[in-house]
Formats: structure tokens, sequence, C-alpha cells
């Protein structure tokens, strides 16, 4: 059964970095690929890059762009998500899922399953 | 601001059926794969439908999925109290090359 398995809570101040890991289990880690994913309080879900681990590639949005590393280390399955030079409206849930990425023709498919339990991240001075 | 749009809420009575759109543009659903969450208060979201119209195995078919044009469908027949929660549509926009979610909809048991 696949499993993902996320850090525990922070509380940064703004200005400063945090890493959230994302360790995978029951499944070949490198066959798929990791999303990260944030929710700010009472807000919807809003996607924040994508890691390839088979060949490492990420993409990421744009309003992240910069601010943000996501890395792997295959010896551990674990996944990482850098933020930096954080910000209030950075205080969110970060979710990571494993990631299904497929091209047909011209068409993009993605999808997501399971999901971590999710990384509280507060952002305040 | 998503370029999903979902509508906020949706509320029918347990053993009735519901839909919830997901209304997008040719850039994004109208020519990619579209996949659906739920996401129960305080949880993680969960996958519900890929690629479309796939079922995981574990989730039952009284879930399916559907597109057509620039718009998808996630349809939920025999309604129970245990289906109230927020349902997401996704899927990956070419023009913006990144993945996006819907507005999301809350699901109400009445």
């Amino acid at each position: 059964q696949a499993r993902l398995v996320q850090s525990g809570a922070e509380v940064k101040m703004p200005g400063a970095s945090v890493k959230v890991s994302c360790k995978a289990s029951g499944y070949t880690f490198t066959s798929f690929g990791i999303t990260w994913v944030r929710q700010a309080p009472g807000q919807g879900l809003e996607w924040m890059g994508w890691i390839s681990l088979y060949n490492g590639k990420t993409k990421s949005a744009h309003n992240v762009q910069g601010r943000v590393t996501m890395t792997s280390d295959t010896s551990t399955s674990t996944a990482y998500m850098e933020l930096r030079s954080l910000r209030s409206d950075d205080t969110a849930i970060y979710y990571c899922a494993r990631g299904w990425e497929a091209v047909s023709g011209s068409s993009w498919d993605y999808w997501f399953d399971p999901w971590g339990q999710g990384t509280p991240v507060i952002v305040s001075s | 601001q998503s370029v999903l749009t979902q509508p906020p809420s949706v509320s029918a009575a347990p053993g009735q059926k519901v839909t919830v759109s997901c209304s997008g543009s040719s850039s994004n659903i109208g020519n990619n794969f579209v996949s659906w969450y739920r996401q129960l208060p305080g949880t993680a979201p969960k996958l519900l439908i890929y690629e479309n119209n796939r079922r995981p195995s574990d989730i039952p078919d009284r879930f399916s999925g559907s597109k057509s044009g620039t718009s998808a469908t996630l349809g939920i027949t025999g309604l129970q109290t245990g289906d109230e929660a927020d349902y997401y549509c996704g899927t990956w926009d070419s023009g913006l090359s990144a993945y996006v979610f819907g507005t999301g909809t809350k699901i109400t048991v009445l």
C-alpha cells in the first residue's frame, strides 16, 4: 500500500526558509513523481510544483517560482520542498502527493494519489 | 483566482444524486485530462476520478466523471452523510504550464 508521511508542523519568522519532507513507502519511488500542493486557512487547493523522480526535472507555479526548490533523496525515498523568503501569506498546510504524469498526443495527464497527511506551516513574527 | 470554475456549494437529500460542474477553457480542460479530489473536513484530499472518468479501485461506482468540451462533471449517486466534503477538479493548463485546481465545491447532505 503506497503511503506518504510528511514532517511535522513548523513556525517560522517572515523572511526565513522552511523545508518540508515527504517519505514514501510501499511503491517504487522512482517510478512516479511527487507534487506539492498547499492550502491556506479556509481556502482551496493551490498547486506549487512537481518533481519527476526518474529524471529529477521540476516544474513550479509562477507565484512561487524563484522561492521554491524541490529535491529528492532516492536512497531514502524522500522528497523535499524548500520555500524561502517566507511571508505571512505562505501560512498554509503543505501537502505532498505521489503523481502520475503522461502525455497522449498533445494532451497532458496528471493525477495525484495518495497524499501525505499535510504539514502546517505558520509564518508569523 | 482559479481558471477552473466550480459552484461554491450543492446540496441534496440522502439517497439523491448530485452533480458538480467544472468549467475551464481550451488550454486546460479542453485539451487535457481531468481528475477529481474529495477533501473531508480536516483531512488531506483523496483522489476520486482520474483520466476524466476512471475510478481508483477503492472508490465505489457511485462516483462518476465525464468531460465534454471545456467542462467536466462529477456525479455522485446514492448520496450519503459521509459524502459531505469539499470537492475539487484539477487538470494541466498548457498555457500556464501549471497544474490548476478548481475553486472547490462544498457538498451538503440535507
